[in-house]
């Protein structure tokens, strides 16, 4: 079972450029989630999903889009890379979006970001 | 104002110390309730959920008050191996996270 699978784990961007952030869970979960955190910051929630063709925005979602065609997988895309965006990226999953489920919230192991 | 608010840290204390950590929220409608555990350049791991009649786990205890929102984590005789950051995670519809309190138990 290989649980919740990000990639890349590191990248280096070039001001203005696009690129895609991968993120896909083997375990059927409805909730999945892509957040950022920067030294003091903790985790911001970026984007959300709660099932197949459903996403909704987070705290910080500008410059940011997402996708959620399949359950399994969960797109993060930058737009147009700016240095604000130098981070690490987690992305999440959780087997259910109610909020009492009490469901155990799984990681990937992080994509760490830096845009030159 | 922050949805979910820590103690800031960081907590320098002794190995067999005790130490407590406050996370308040503002959302009165949050259902569940974690302490995640967040180690160097790594991803966040689930130390305990959190219920309303509180729950220990070894040295352990959490705690929620619903009424003054706010849950707390205590961890007794500390450990070498305790120092972490420890985020605070609270759901209603998403899962929000506090910024973390930093730990670091010292010999």
């Amino acid at each position: 079972n290989a649980g919740v699978t990000q990639t890349p784990k590191f990248q280096v961007l070039k001001t203005g450029q696009s690129m895609t952030l991968q993120c896909a869970q083997d375990m059927n979960h409805e909730y999945m989630s892509w957040y950022r955190q920067d030294p003091g910051m903790g985790l911001r929630l970026i984007h959300y999903s709660v099932g197949a063709g459903i996403t909704d925005q987070g705290e910080v979602p500008n410059g940011y889009n997402v996708s959620r065609s399949t359950t399994e997988d969960f797109p993060l895309r930058l737009l147009s890379a700016a240095p604000s965006q130098t981070s690490v990226y987690f992305c999440a999953s959780r087997n259910s979006w109610r909020a009492n489920s009490g469901n155990t919230i799984y990681f990937g192991e992080g994509s760490w970001l830096t845009v030159v | 104002r922050k949805e979910v608010e820590q103690d800031p840290g960081p907590f320098n204390v002794p190995e067999g110390a005790t130490v407590a950590f406050n996370c308040t929220y503002s959302n009165s409608a949050s259902q569940s309730f974690f302490w995640y555990r967040q180690d160097c350049r790594k991803e966040p791991k689930l130390l305990m959920s959190v219920y309303s009649s509180g729950n220990e786990d070894g040295r352990f205890t959490a705690q929620l008050n619903r009424a003054s929102q706010y849950i707390s984590l205590l961890i007794r005789d500390s450990k070498l191996s305790d120092s972490a950051t420890y985020l605070c995670v609270v759901t209603n519809n998403k899962l929000i996270f506090g910024a973390g309190t930093r730990l670091a138990v010292h010999p």
